[in-house]
């Protein structure tokens, strides 16, 4: 697609309740990010693919907290069994293999998701 | 590690005033900078980059020039508009660092701009 598309883009859910965000990169974007923003902060990394593997997944908050991306496009971030503090703005990006250093990343809109 | 500091927010101008958001850097290698923004409710769009010493970015009236004698990448305005207020990002890629060359974020400035 022309841009990073990431749905959907409001979420209200009850806590205790599992969570699923899609994020739908640049077609040819190998590399896929997902952030997360809580109110006023900055941006804290949760996972970077690269392809479909995730070499990095050291931001990940805990194990309620997975992704995946099948066929090197579609990415989907789940959170089971939510609490309220994961309520924020989930962020999706993705890159060029080479991009970050060339060109950075482009950023969808976010989902905003609230835990009530 | 590669790390990014930026002057804490909020930053309240006036309209028409200069705008002056510092971004400091440490890397490992030769980095690529950036400037990203974030309008309110919006994702984080890419304002400006430089990619190597001395480059200037520039974008819709903001510059900033590449130091590397001071690893600093200034964010500068001359004449700031109500629809600047936003937050702004400084951030690095280091091809050669830790992080893959993936990009690495400051905690962001807020600014807003009153008429």
């Amino acid at each position: 697609g022309a841009g990073v598309s990431q749905s959907p883009s409001n979420k209200v859910t009850e806590k205790g309740k599992d969570v699923e965000l899609r994020c739908d990169p640049i077609s040819g974007h190998t590399a896929l990010y997902w952030y997360r923003q809580s109110l006023g902060q900055g941006l804290e990394f949760l996972i970077y693919f690269q392809g479909n593997s995730a070499p990095d997944k050291s931001g990940l908050p805990s194990d309620r907290f997975s992704a995946e991306r099948t066929g090197g496009s579609v990415s989907t971030l789940t959170i089971q069994r939510t609490q309220q503090e994961d309520s924020a703005v989930y962020l999706c990006a993705s890159s060029l293999r080479t991009g970050p250093f060339n060109y950075g990343y482009t950023f969808g809109s976010g989902t905003r998701l609230t835990v009530v | 590690g590669d790390s990014v500091t930026q002057m804490e927010g909020p930053v309240t101008l006036s309209e028409e005033a200069f705008l002056t958001i510092n971004c400091t850097y440490t890397a490992t290698g030769y980095p690529s900078l950036f400037w990203y923004v974030q309008y309110p409710g919006e994702g984080l769009q890419l304002l400006l980059k430089a990619t190597k010493a001395d480059d200037k970015g520039s974008n819709k009236g903001f510059e900033a020039t590449y130091r590397k004698e001071t690893t600093s990448f200034h964010l500068e305005k001359g004449s700031v508009q109500v629809s600047d207020s936003a937050v702004y990002f400084c951030a690095l890629s280091d091809r050669y660092g830790g992080s893959q060359g993936n990009l690495i974020f400051g905690k962001g400035t807020k600014l807003s701009v009153k008429p």
